[in-house]
């Protein structure tokens, strides 16, 4: 079975600066997903960014961007230029090639600070 | 706008009634899930549906009944809760059932059981 933990359960950052997340994972499977998403009030989960684990390559989506060590079994999201709309819990979730259920972390409650 | 469309956001019942939450994609997908958020547990995959075929049930007791009719429609029949069962109930969808697929959410229906 899969586990996905995230250490920090609540972060604030300043409008404007850059905050990292952390997210580990443990598994025994080689092929898998790892993804980010969004959870703002509105309770909608929308994704922010996924990386294929057979990538090196680490991923990006404009503010947004990960540290992926496949060897330390860590993922982390950097989002840069913090803004008042990223306000929101962020789930980190992990998804196996061959399986079908993505197992989620506990979440981070960020806040971004005028 | 979201492409995943749940209805009611909001249900209040009884431990003796008998309600469906009903969810609605409008993106072609052939797999749907069920998750329920509570608030001191991480997200929890309930079902899986693909190509209206159940692929995966995880352990949810006989008192939540899912029902997917076709790929683009998916039901979730309450009867007989318990006041622990008062949560979020989550529905998504995406292209296909695991392999990496991203998973794209509705706004989630708030249940209350009294």
């Amino acid at each position: 079975a899969q586990t996905v933990t995230q250490s920090q359960p609540e972060m604030s950052v300043q409008e404007a600066e850059t905050v990292t997340l952390s997210c580990t994972y443990d598994t025994s499977e080689n092929n898998y997903y790892l993804f980010w998403y969004k959870q703002p009030p509105s309770r909608q989960m929308i994704l922010v960014i996924r990386q294929e684990a057979y990538k090196q390559q680490n991923a990006t989506e404009n503010r947004f961007s990960v540290n992926f060590q496949k060897a330390a079994k860590s993922f982390s999201l950097k989002i840069s230029d913090s803004q008042l709309g990223d306000t929101a819990m962020y789930f980190c979730a992990f998804m196996a090639n061959a399986g079908n259920m993505l197992t989620f972390g506990g979440g981070t409650r960020l806040m971004v600070k005028p | 706008e979201t492409g995943v469309t749940q209805t009611p956001r909001h249900l209040v019942m009884g431990m003796t009634n008998k309600k469906s939450l009903k969810c609605e994609q409008h993106l072609g997908h052939n797999a749907m899930y069920w998750y329920k958020q509570s608030a001191k547990k991480p997200l929890e995959l309930m079902f899986v549906y693909s190509l209206e075929e159940r692929v995966e049930n995880n352990s949810v007791p006989s008192r939540f009944s899912p029902e997917c009719p076709n790929s683009s429609h998916l039901f979730l029949h309450l009867h007989t809760l318990q006041p622990e069962d008062s949560a979020l109930y989550l529905c998504a969808s995406s292209q296909e059932a695991g392999s990496g697929n991203t998973i794209y959410f509705g706004e989630g229906s708030w249940l209350t059981v009294v």
